[in-house]
């Protein structure tokens, strides 16, 4: 399959702990790279990689895998996390990209 | 600084052609892969595709509701990805993203432009 699968919108109080999903079997082979993406701005990588966090992404943005299933934690997530959060891997050919179909992340 | 801009979008008719170019500035452009990824209006990001550098073979994928109308290619001595686009259709309005991989860190889309807007309507 090539498909990914995220929730399309998740909530959190400020200063919470929130988790954001991405399901599909080429997850298994591959990592998920994670991009964030605010109102009328090009996305921003924010995760890749087991988890690694590109520079001036602040470490309150994490990932994990496992399974079929990549993970996006925001430990104490702030106003400014607001945005779209878009998982992305490849398909299971190993040559083609996929993005999941993006989650509206709301900080209360 | 590692900068992409993507020029060449507007309004075309469905049927017709348009080329987009994306220009690189801060790093080796030779030496890596570029991709080309779309969002259409109110939607979310989808994978158009992508040019090998030429260590790699210079080679294409594509996504297949792009594939055959879609041609992306690569002018190393300029600097310059582009996007090829025949066969335009309704669907395919968008703001298309040029990309690279694996410039700041490795194995992801790591640098994006601000995008350029394909609209075709009649």
């Amino acid at each position: 399959s090539s498909e990914l699968t995220q929730d399309p919108a998740v909530s959190v109080a400020l200063g919470q702990t929130v988790r954001i999903t991405c399901q599909g079997d080429s997850l298994r082979s591959y990592y998920a790279s994670w991009y964030q993406q605010k109102p009328g701005q090009a996305p921003v990588l924010v995760i890749y990689g087991k988890n690694n966090r590109p520079s001036g992404i602040p470490d309150r943005f994490s990932g994990s895998s496992s399974g079929n299933t990549a993970s996006l934690t925001i430990t104490g997530a702030q106003a400014e996390d607001e945005a779209d959060y878009y998982c992305n891997s490849r398909d299971s050919s190993g040559n083609h990209g996929v993005f999941g179909g993006g989650t509206k992340l709301t900080v209360l | 600084e590692v900068q992409l801009v993507e020029s060449g979008g507007g309004l075309v008719q469905p049927g017709r052609s348009l080329r987009l170019s994306c220009t690189a500035s801060g790093f080796t452009f030779g030496d890596y892969a570029m991709s080309w990824v779309r969002q259409a209006p109110g939607k979310g990001l989808e994978w158009v595709g992508f040019i090998r550098s030429k260590a790699y073979g210079g080679t294409t994928e594509y996504a297949a509701s792009v594939k055959g109308r879609f041609t992306i290619s690569r002018d190393d001595s300029k600097s310059i990805a582009y996007l090829q686009m025949n066969s335009l259709k309704t669907e395919d309005t968008a703001v298309y993203y040029c990309t690279s991989l694996g410039v700041v860190v490795p194995a992801a889309m790591d640098v994006w432009g601000k995008g350029t807007t394909v609209t075709v309507s009649s």
